[in-house]
This record gives structure tokens, C-alpha cells and sequence, in this order.
């Protein structure tokens, strides 16, 4: 069974500066995908950033990229140049294929707060 | 404008009544999920659905029920058997090539 592990309950930062968000994940899989995903407090889930697996290059939006790890089966969510509005729940999430299942399931989450 | 909708946004029942929540997707997607969120933790999976009139369960399925008649519909039933019912509850529905998932506003569930 496939699981995903957000080791940071909370974490925080100071605005401007730079935080890594920390995922590992568990499956026999070996294509698949991993997301992040913000929900403020408004409880909406708003796509940050998407990986799939069979891509050796790290994905980027903007001030958001991640460090996909394969063989440790890692993937972190680095924020750059912290803005008040990135203050969220950050979840970590991994789907199979819809061929292969398409369970797409979720970390715990980490509680981030940019301060000014 | 296409999106998946939850209704009710609120809904409060009674102690040992069932109770449906409505989840409906406009976007032609074949996949849909419900989760269930309490408050400070993560999303857990209740059902998940692939394709019309198949469904699987997820990780705390006891107490819930599903259907999936149509491709743009996967209502989710709290049955009086589920212990602790009143949680915040997400929809959400992905496409074939899982580019990603979109999500419902959710339907905040009070059983008093």
C-alpha cells in the first residue's frame, strides 16, 4: 500500500527568506504522480506544483520548486522568497495512474506561517 | 465556467440520521475521490471511483456509501453507522492523464 509522510507538523519562516518542505513517500510503483497542494484558511485546495515520476527534472512554478528524489523516494517542496500569502496548510500527495488504480492519497500536512 | 461543486456548504443533522452529500463535476472526468478532514490533520480517503458504476474503498470507508451512475456524479452517504460523523468533507475529480485533481469548495458536516 502506498503511504505519504510529512515529518514537519509546523513550521515557520520569515518573509522573504527561503523554506524547504519536507515529503517522503512509500509504494512498489514505478510510474506515478506527486503533488503539493496549499489550503489556506479558506479550506480550498489550490495546486502548487506537480511531478511525474518518469521525469528526471525537478518541476518549477515561479517561486515554488521541488527536489524529487526517485531511488529515496523524496520529494520536497522548496519556497522561495517567502510572501505572507504562502501562510497555508501544505499537503504532499502521490496518485498511481488511473490504470494502475488511480488512488491518490495524502500526507499529513505541514502548518506554515511566513512572519513579517 | 467548468469545476466540481459540493452542496450543501453546511449542513447540520441529527444523531442516527443519514445523510447525503452531493458532489457533481462538469469537467468530463473520470476519476472522483472523497476525503474526510478533521480539524489540524490531513485529508483521508474514503471512496474513490475510475470509471462509471465501479467504485473502491479507501482508507476509512466503515460507516460511508457511494454511487457513481453517472460520469459527473459521486454522492457520498454518511450512514448512522459511522461513528463519529462530523467532520469537513472534499471532493474532488481527476482526468484520464492525472495531471491533477480538482476540488470542490467541501461540505462542512454537524451531527448534533
Amino acid at each position: 500500500a502506498q503511504t505519504v509522510t510529512q515529518s514537519q507538523p509546523e513550521m515557520s519562516v520569515q518573509e522573504a527568506e527561503t523554506v524547504t518542505l519536507s515529503c517522503t513517500y512509500d509504494t512498489s510503483e514505478s510510474n506515478y504522480y506527486l503533488f503539493w497542494y496549499k489550503q489556506p484558511p479558506s479550506r480550498q485546495m489550490i495546486l502548487v506544483i506537480r511531478q511525474e515520476a518518469y521525469k528526471q527534472q525537478n518541476a518549477t512554478e515561479n517561486r515554488f520548486s521541488v527536489n524529487f528524489q526517485k531511488a529515496a523516494k523524496s520529494f520536497s517542496l522548496k519556497i522561495s522568497d517567502s510572501q505572507l500569502g504562502d501562510t497555508a496548510m501544505y499537503f504532499c500527495a502521490f496518485m498511481k495512474p488511473l490504470h494502475r488504480g488511480g488512488k491518490l492519497i495524502f500526507g499529513q500536512g505541514t502548518e506554515l506561517s511566513v512572519k513579517p | 465556467d467548468g469545476g466540481i461543486t459540493q452542496s450543501p456548504k453546511y449542513l447540520f443533522r441529527k444523531e442516527g440520521q443519514n445523510v447525503t452529500l452531493s458532489c457533481e463535476q462538469n469537467l468530463n472526468h473520470d476519476a472522483m475521490y472523497w476525503y474526510r478532514q478533521d480539524p489540524g490533520q490531513g485529508l483521508r480517503l474514503i471512496y474513490y471511483s475510475q470509471i462509471v458504476n465501479d467504485f473502491q474503498k479507501g482508507d476509512i470507508a466503515e460507516g460511508y456509501s457511494v454511487s457513481r451512475e453517472k460520469k459527473e456524479s459521486f454522492p457520498l452517504t454518511v450512514t448512522s453507522a459511522q461513528k463519529n460523523p462530523t467532520a469537513f468533507y472534499l471532493c474532488a475529480s481527476s482526468p484520464h492523464r492525472a495531471t491533477e485533481a480538482f476540488f470542490g469548495q467541501g461540505t462542512r458536516l454537524t451531527v448534533v
